[in-house]
């Protein structure tokens, strides 16, 4: 079955750094994949997306390319800030499913140091 | 509403007892799915709901677990004989069917924090 790995934190990261959690993917179809953060105390919510191969999501300085040859979806942000401490989940919605049984990764926690 | 609404933000039971959690879906969002997220854990799917197809019901952990959806609006998600291995934030989302339904994100309400004493 379609299923989410990505890699397990706790990151912590000083100001500034660059950023990348890995994630992959298996799937029986073309899913679409996407980005949710999770900021302290908040609810979960889409921070980018992509529908394609080759096509990248961006929201707030995090980028992600969907990479179907390496079935990878990494998050990635040049320099990172403390608001951005958070849990960065993956996960893909798969047509084959007809999408609605989105399946998600466990959740990496980023820790931004000022 | 503009987004998901879900109550009691927080739940303290004893254990043995029933429980039910609400969720009121974004307005014209027909796909509707429960969440349970333990301490430190991903997201566990448990149910959802699209329109009036029935639901799947895949990931409820055990009979004790039922969740309803009345009128394609609001659902309820209902634990009986609560167990302290229940105790978790329960997630709700819902997302657009428009176009492809895959492409559509989930969006989430702020959750329910259940504590079984």
């Amino acid at each position: 079955g379609d299923s989410v790995t990505q890699m397990e934190g706790p990151v912590t990261l000083s100001e500034e750094a660059f950023l990348t959690i890995n994630c992959t993917y298996t799937a029986t179809g073309y899913p679409s994949l996407f980005w949710y953060v999770q900021y302290p105390g908040e609810g979960l919510q889409l921070l980018l997306k992509a529908t394609k191969a080759d096509d990248k999501g961006s929201n707030k300085g995090f980028e992600a390319t969907y990479r179907k040859e390496t079935t990878s979806f990494h998050l990635e942000k040049g320099s990172v800030q403390v608001s951005d401490s958070a849990v960065y989940f993956c996960a893909l919605s798969d047509p084959n499913t007809g999408g609605f049984k989105t399946i998600f990764g466990a959740g990496t926690r980023l820790f931004v140091k000022a | 509403g503009a987004g998901v609404s879900q109550s009691p933000s927080n739940k303290v039971t004893e254990k043995g007892k029933d429980v039910e959690l609400r969720c009121d879906p974004i307005s014209g969002h027909t796909a509707l799915y429960w969440y349970r997220q333990s301490l430190g854990q991903g997201l566990e799917f448990l149910i959802y709901f699209q329109g009036n197809s029935a639901p799947d019901k895949s990931g409820l952990p055990s009979d004790r677990f039922s969740a309803e959806r009345t009128g394609g609006s609001v659902s309820t998600l209902t634990i009986q004989r609560t167990q302290q291995e229940d105790s978790a934030v329960y997630l709700c989302a819902s997302s657009s069917l428009a176009g492809d339904s895959f492409n559509q994100p989930q969006h989430f309400g702020d959750g329910t924090r259940l504590s079984i004493l």
